[in-house]
């Protein structure tokens, strides 16, 4: 595609519930990020995958948050046992290669109540 | 025209120099910049976030912004080896829908 489309862009879910947020890069582009985004804050670091090898997974805050890329391409964000905090704007970004000038996807808008 | 461009260096300096590491941006509407630090095979880490122009001070760390010019800066004093990564600026204006980076700056500071 064009550019990096995330889906969907808002999802309002139940405490407790699975919720997945989908990633689908620049076509090409071998290097794909997710962040995530509370309100007046900064862009925070989640995990980053180069081609399918999930290469940094520092930035996940616990257990309950995973990521997935088994193809090199598309990439799920899942959250488990959702929690109110855990609302805030999930952003992905993909670029053509490691260290690269990086684009953003337009980002989930997670609502957890 | 690119809407971000950066110097991609690479940039060597010795252990205490102080670096200067800059951004021009085309976008008037950019009101949100932020500077990363990315070592090799790991995510940026978000060193700095400001919000207009002016200074923003973070111990060794300075960013500065003048919109009037379009220009941003990151300043490191008494650098380290440890600082020696790929450092990127990114952008965005008050809808947040799109993050724009630069293609980063590579630094390697000498001891």
């Amino acid at each position: 595609g064009a550019g990096v489309s995330q889906s969907p862009r808002y999802k309002v879910t139940k405490r407790g519930q699975d919720v997945a947020l989908r990633c689908d890069p620049i076509s090409g582009h071998v290097s794909l990020y997710w962040y995530r985004q509370a309100l007046g804050q900064g862009p925070e670091f989640l995990t980053y995958f180069n081609y399918e090898a999930q290469q940094d997974k520092s930035g996940l805050p616990n257990d309950r948050f995973s990521a997935e890329r088994p193809e090199g391409s598309i990439s799920t964000l899942t959250i488990q046992r959702t929690e109110q905090r855990d609302s805030a704007m999930y952003r992905c970004a993909s670029s053509l290669q490691e260290n690269t000038e990086a684009f953003f996807g337009q980002g989930t808008r997670l609502t957890v109540v | 025209q690119k809407e971000v461009e950066q110097d991609p260096g690479p940039l060597s300096v010795p252990e205490g120099a102080i670096v200067s590491l800059n951004c021009t941006y085309s976008n008037s509407a950019f009101q949100y910049f932020m500077w990363y630090r990315q070592y090799s095979r790991k995510g940026p880490e978000l060193l700095m976030y400001t919000y207009s122009s002016g200074n923003k001070e973070d111990g060794r760390f300075t960013a500065q912004v003048d919109k009037s010019s379009k220009y941003i800066s990151l300043f490191i004093r008494d650098s380290q080896p440890s600082d020696s990564a790929t450092y990127l600026c990114a952008m965005t204006t008050n809808t947040g829908n799109q993050f724009y980076f630069g293609t980063g700056t590579s630094l390697t500071v000498i001891p």
